[in-house]
Parts: structure tokens; C-alpha cells; sequence
């Protein structure tokens, strides 16, 4: 069925990494913009990052910028989502989104994946 | 960036009844070259993912019921549910999706009275 399913999510240590995943399945991933949608706990959806579909351009919330990047292998319908550098603010549950239509609304959403930093 | 803000930030309504949704972007999220309002509404429940239920302001996405109704254009848009059911009960926010980044509104809880 048409599903997207993050993982790597844990516990990590301020200015420690982690890279995310989000594995697609249903749909042809290799021609659909995807982002990362975020929710700090008892909050509201804060947009991370987005990935054109061949990977060709990249954008970033400027909360993140400099600390994060996105990727992705349409060879193995994953999406990426690396942060480095982590922050107590950045603790939320990651959503991985896939765009409708080249617009940037967002009609397929993973379960999620809860990062929580700290020491 | 475009702030949306909706009110209210909560709303109890009796079932049956309807419930309505504001939402207020800081500039315009009509683009004039096809007409059409770059704005969409999504329901959350607890413990889920968000789901879309209206984009481009007005149009219903696959599935939703047709109790669910978007409106407006420019800066101002609405969402109504017509005849509130147990299962309306969520968080909803509105998107901009007109410019980077996108923004979302705070979500306004509902809840039955």
C-alpha cells in the first residue's frame, strides 16, 4: 500500500547526530518532491527541508540551516534527513511528507519518528 | 515569511452542529496568474500524523466527507464542518503553500461540548 515509514529516531546528547529515514513504498517516490515536517511536543507543524524529486535542489528552514541536510536514493525509495550539531529545540516528532503535484502541500505523511536531544 | 494565524485556538461545539475555523495569512496567497488560493487545511489527531483535507482553499481531498468545506481567498480563508460527528474531534491547522517556507497556522483544538 501507498506508505511512507521513518525510523531512527532515539535519544541523543546536544551537538550529537542523527540521521533519519523514511522508507517509501506504493507510489513512484522517484518523481515526487518530499520534505520533513516537524512537531515539538504539545506544539504545531514547523516544515524543515524539501528535496526535488531527482535531488537537483534543496531548501531548508533557516532553524536549521547549516545543521541539517536532505537526501535521498530513489534507487531505494528512501528519503534522508541528516542533523548534526543537535539542539534541545530541535526534540520533536519528524514527519516525513510527500508534495502533492509539485505544490508544496502535502497529501501522504509518515507516522513519524521521535528525536529527543538531551544530556 | 507568511504568518498564518487562525482562531479561534479552540472550540467546543455540540454534535450535530456546526463548527467553523478561521485562518488569516499575513499577505495574499492567491497567485494571479491562475487564480487560485495556495492553501490548504489538515486534521490531527491524537497520536497521528497529520491528514489533508482541503487544498487550494476549497477542494476537497479524496475521501474526506463532504461535511468538510474550505472557503475563502486572498488572506482569509475558513473551514467548516457542517454537522460536527465524534470523529471531528482533532487538532486543525492551515498551510501556506504560496512561498518558502512553508508556513503552518498554531492549530485550533476541537472539541465536542
Amino acid at each position: 500500500q501507498v506508505q511512507l515509514v521513518e525510523s531512527g529516531g532515539g535519544v541523543v546528547q546536544p551537538g550529537r547526530s542523527l540521521r533519519l529515514s523514511c522508507a517509501a513504498s506504493g507510489f513512484t517516490f522517484s518523481t515526487s518532491g518530499m520534505h520533513w515536517v516537524r512537531q515539538a511536543p504539545g506544539k504545531g507543524l514547523e516544515w524543515v527541508a524539501i528535496i526535488y524529486y531527482d535531488g537537483s535542489n534543496k531548501e531548508y528552514a533557516d532553524s536549521v540551516k547549516g545543521r541539517f541536510t536532505i537526501s535521498r536514493d530513489n534507487s531505494k525509495n528512501t528519503l534522508y534527513l541528516q542533523m548534526n550539531s543537535l539542539r534541545a529545540e530541535d526534540t520533536a516528532v519528524y514527519y516525513c511528507a510527500r508534495e502533492a503535484a509539485a505544490v508544496w502541500y502535502f497529501d501522504l505523511w509518515g507516522r513519524g519518528t521521535l528525536v529527543t536531544v538531551s544530556s | 515569511d507568511i504568518v498564518m494565524t487562525q482562531s479561534p485556538d479552540s472550540l467546543a461545539v455540540s454534535l450535530g452542529e456546526r463548527a467553523t475555523i478561521n485562518c488569516k495569512s499575513s499577505q495574499s496567497v492567491l497567485y494571479s496568474s491562475n487564480n487560485k488560493n495556495y492553501l490548504a487545511w489538515y486534521q490531527q489527531k491524537p497520536g497521528q500524523p497529520p491528514k489533508l483535507l482541503i487544498y487550494w482553499a476549497s477542494t476537497r481531498e479524496s475521501g474526506v466527507p463532504d461535511r468538510f468545506s474550505g472557503s475563502g481567498s486572498g488572506t482569509d480563508f475558513t473551514l467548516t464542518i457542517s454537522s460536527l460527528q465524534a470523529e471531528d474531534v482533532a487538532v486543525y491547522y492551515c498551510q501556506q503553500c504560496y512561498s518558502t517556507p512553508p508556513t503552518f497556522g498554531q492549530g485550533t483544538r476541537l472539541e465536542i461540548k
